[in-house]
């Protein structure tokens, strides 16, 4: 079973770009998905396939991956972005997704 | 609009059953495969198992097995989540979420509201 690492924390003052980096444990890592988490709320889908926006996304949000790694970058950051983030990856010998533990971003 | 929209907050003690729902809407639910993801309290997010609404085929995370029992209806376009015996453990908002998947990439979305279940003697 694969397993995703992602930092506890991150922080940044608006304005600035910050990135959440993803670490996986297996090559056989498919594609990348972010969830951004609000307070109290559900989770909602951020990016898929490591750099895809969905629709109502803002472009100040973008993704990548290189190998068995992948990062999450928000510039311009604004007070609104404070939030739980999540990288996923479905493993096919799970037949299920496994998630990063989460980075709690906070705008300064 | 593609909706996951799950029962209210339970209450129950050790030893309780309890049966949670996540109705679909606004898509073909026998189209996507939905999945339950467990929260507990100031955790992440932890994946508990999968259905396919069109024939009921499940799969459950490794920690999951045993515990907890997947079920779908599609007369009726709703997934359950099922305990028969409920622990001090099972404190947790659960998530149901539509998975989706083209022909080069898999995401989850939409997520239902989440299901907070107490469990307390």
């Amino acid at each position: 079973q694969s397993v995703l690492t992602q930092p506890p924390s991150a922080s940044g003052t608006p304005g600035q770009r910050v990135t959440v980096s993803c670490s996986g444990s297996s090559s056989t890592i498919d594609a990348v998905t972010w969830y951004q988490q609000l307070p109290g709320t559900a989770p909602n889908l951020l990016m898929y396939s490591n750099n895809q926006r969905p629709s109502g996304v803002p472009d100040r949000f973008s993704g990548s991956k290189s190998g068995t790694s992948a990062s999450l970058a928000i510039s311009g950051l604004q007070s609104e972005d404070e939030a739980d983030y999540y990288c996923a990856a479905w493993d096919d010998s799970l037949y299920g997704w496994v998630f990063g533990g989460g980075t709690k971003l906070t705008v300064l | 609009e593609v909706q996951l929209v799950q029962s209210g907050a339970e209450v129950k003690k050790p030893g309780e059953s309890l049966k949670i729902s996540c109705k679909a809407s606004g898509y073909s639910f026998t189209n996507n495969w939905i999945g339950w993801v467990r929260q507990m309290p100031g955790k992440g997010l932890e994946w508990m198992g999968i259905i396919n609404p069109a024939d009921s085929t499940t799969r459950y995370g490794p920690s999951f097995q045993g515990h907890v029992s997947i079920s779908a209806d599609k007369s009726v376009n709703t997934a359950y989540l099922q305990w028969s015996s409920l622990k001090a453990s099972d404190n947790a908002i659960y998530y149901c979420a539509r998975h989706v998947r083209n022909i080069s990439s898999r995401w989850i979305d939409p997520w239902g509201q989440g299901t907070l279940v107490t469990v307390s003697s």
